[in-house]
């Protein structure tokens, strides 16, 4: 199974930082990984697929990076509605897909 | 709008049964891979099972293989979590979730991205 390792698991950031968060996989997995944001008691999000495809409607505030087993999300500016849970996910290899354990972005 | 809805989770003793439902509003499911998802509380998100468009290949993950079965009623738009012989460690919030019909122009593989979701339906084991 593809290990996926996301750093940090948690940080704290103020309105306007720039944030950026890393995942990286136990072995290469090309492009095929995604990222997630999650509030509690909602739904989780898509908002990147495929390392680096915006999803329609996710602000551009948003962006992602990377192939093979390292990979960045990143948000230019933190909003307020940014704070959440974020997880990457790969697809190259399944089953079973595979999360990281998640990056908390919480206020400074 | 295009949304998805789980149901049937509830409290259960250890050893117990539980059907969970996902039922599709706004999009029919055939055709589309259906995956559960499940989040243990204070934990992350770690996939379960999946079942694809025509409801002829099923997955699991080994922590619930044998115990676990996906299944799909095409009828009545909604895809079936039964599981069985229910452990404390089984306590989650059980998401559904549709995977994109969106393949790698190049390779031909699907992209393997979840682009609906529900907002989960909670099962405890005590």
């Amino acid at each position: 199974d593809i290990q996926m390792t996301q750093s940090p698991s948690s940080l704290a950031a103020s309105i306007g930082d720039r944030v950026i968060i890393a995942c990286r996989a136990s072995q290469s997995i090309s492009t095929y990984l995604n990222w997630y944001q999650h509030k509690p008691g909602k739904a989780p999000d898509l908002l990147i697929y495929a390392a680096s495809r915006l999803r329609s409607g996710v602000p551009s505030r948003f962006s992602g990076s990377g192939s093979g087993t390292d990979f960045t999300l990143t948000i230019s500016s933190l909003q307020p509605e940014d704070f959440a849970t974020y997880y990457c996910q790969q697809s190259y290899n399944v089953p079973p897909l595979t999360f990281g354990g998640g990056t908390r972005v919480e206020i400074k | 709008e295009v949304q998805l809805e789980e149901s049937g989770g509830g409290l259960v003793q250890p050893g117990g049964s539980l059907r969970l439902s996902c039922a599709a509003s706004g999009f029919s499911f055939r055709g589309y891979w259906v995956h559960w998802v499940r989040q243990v509380p204070g934990m992350g998100l770690v996939w379960v099972s999946r079942i694809d468009g025509d409801g002829r290949r099923t997955s699991y993950a080994d922590s619930v293989q044998g115990r676990f079965t996906i299944s799909r009623d095409t009828a009545k738009n909604t895809v079936h979590l039964q599981i069985n012989s229910l452990r404390a460690e089984d306590t989650a919030v059980y998401f559904c979730a549709r995977e994109a019909a969106d393949h790698d122009f190049w390779s031909g593989y699907s992209l393997g991205y979840m682009d609906v979701w529900g907002k989960g339906t909670t099962v405890t084991v005590s």
